[in-house]
């Protein structure tokens, strides 16, 4: 198995445009997992789906954040419009039923100028 | 909700030393910790979990043990090499339906040749 796949890799985009990242866990999982990676706030949560149902959103900063899961292979996390301070590493982690390992993707780096 | 706290932020030791990370958990009802490493620029990954039927758990120079009573549990790392670093993160989940890993703030470890 590749293991989860996020695209793109990098991406640097101008306040106020849209971003959208891409996730692909590993097959077979059925737990997936948004996470945002900042020196100041460390390694955060921002939602997970299980079964491809949203389960937990709390973590998800404000209304420009939206997060959707439409089959049980791709999920896709979605800012807009972007801000400077959403600069951050954004991974995406997979995970099968509730007793297991996690695993997480390459991630991707954000920058907002 | 859960709230993970880990000391000490930061940590160097010398090559051959042992390095010792902890972590306090607030939630009584987590019974799965498990401990990630990050080296700079890659994706944490699992190193080793522990469960809370379990005091302690060893993976060659790694151990982990736990207090359930005192809700604390520490990483253990003996004969430490420069591959050893790197930022370390615990973390805790219940084990109720729809659980989601709560993480610590991260140590990063050096240790000097």
């Amino acid at each position: 198995d590749a293991g989860v796949i996020q695209s793109p890799r990098h991406e640097v985009t101008e306040m106020g445009q849209e971003v959208t990242l891409r996730c692909k866990p590993i097959s077979g999982h059925d737990y997936l997992f948004w996470y945002r990676q900042t020196m100041m706030r460390g390694l955060e949560l921002l939602i997970y789906f299980n079964n491809n149902v949203p389960i937990d959103d709390s973590g998800m900063p404000e209304d420009r954040f939206s997060a959707k899961m439409p089959n049980a292979s791709f999920s896709t996390l979605k800012i807009q419009p972007s801000e400077p301070r959403d600069s951050a590493v954004y991974f995406c982690a997979s995970r099968k039923g509730q007793g297991s390992e996690q695993y997480f993707g390459p991630g991707t780096r954000l920058t907002v100028t | 909700g859960e709230n993970v706290e880990q000391h000490p932020s930061t940590l160097s030791v010398q090559e051959g030393d042992s390095a010792v990370i902890k972590c306090t958990y607030s939630d009584s009802a987590s019974n799965y910790f498990p401990w990630y490493k990050q080296e700079l620029g890659k994706r944490p990954q699992l190193i080793i979990d522990i469960r809370s039927n379990v005091g302690e758990k060893k993976d060659q120079r790694i151990a982990v043990t736990l207090n359930k009573t005192a809700k604390h549990f520490s990483l253990h790392i003996t004969e430490t090499q420069p591959e050893d670093s790197a930022v370390y993160f615990c973390a805790a989940r219940r084990g109720t339906s729809y659980d989601k890993v709560i993480f610590g703030p991260g140590t990063s470890l050096s240790v000097i040749p």
